[in-house]
């Protein structure tokens, strides 16, 4: 089945300081999906991305589809300590709607 | 906006026993997904249900059978448990993208 390569698996960053994480994967997808978790609560999803090549923004959070299908970023600007939480990469992995999720990557965040 | 509600937050079973979890989408999403998320593991596929009907079937054990009923919410059902089926459950809706929206999951605790 579809496998996704999230990197890196943890960071320590401080308050302030602007993140990239990215995801690839080993096949070619359609969609892109980055979610964030908090502790004991459900991911909740953060950008799509639909379209190769497509950059979309969503406050201090920017993602990119990136040309190949087979890879996708997520960076955050000037961190604050709430965005402390895992960041789920996903996407489509046959069926109906059904979706792989990457490894994630835990962000703890240095105030 | 009415989210995906989960029940119950929390359960504590002893090994062999049965479970019952229950999810009510968000309406008018006709899909509803289940994932198992283990300690430190990314969220893992179970099973997904369109119309009331199964849509896929991921890695869920024969010990475990779910339904999504008329009114739309649906029931995982879980026998014989185990100490290794100790996880969050989470289970997700949405309507025809892949944009779930997860609800807070079920944390099984087995004894």
């Amino acid at each position: 089945g579809q496998q996704l390569n999230q990197s890196p698996q943890s960071m320590f960053i401080q308050e302030g300081e602007d993140v990239s994480m990215n995801c690839t994967s080993s096949s070619i997808f359609n969609t892109w999906l980055w979610y964030k978790q908090d502790p004991g609560e459900g991911p909740v999803l953060l950008i799509a991305l639909y379209k190769a090549g497509e950059l979309t923004s969503n406050g201090r959070l920017t993602a990119q589809f990136g040309i190949t299908r087979k890879d996708s970023f997520l960076n955050i600007s000037a961190s604050i300590p709430s965005d402390v939480g895992i960041y789920f990469c996903a996407g489509p992995s046959g069926g109906y709607q059904k979706v792989t999720f990457g490894i994630g990557t835990k962000l703890q965040v240095i105030p | 906006a009415a989210g995906v509600i989960q029940s119950p937050r929390h359960l504590i079973k002893e090994k062999r026993e049965t479970a019952t979890l229950k999810c009510y989408p968000i309406p008018r999403h006709d899909t509803v997904y289940w994932y198992q998320q283990g300690p430190g593991q990314d969220p893992q596929f179970l099973i997904s249900f369109y119309e009331k009907m199964q849509s896929d079937k991921g890695s869920i054990p024969d010990r475990f059978s779910a339904q999504q009923f008329s009114d739309y919410h649906s029931e995982l059902n879980m026998s014989s448990l185990e100490l290794g089926d100790s996880a969050l459950y989470f289970c997700a809706s949405s309507t025809d993208n892949y944009g779930y929206t997860f609800g807070s999951g079920t944390r099984l605790t087995v004894v």
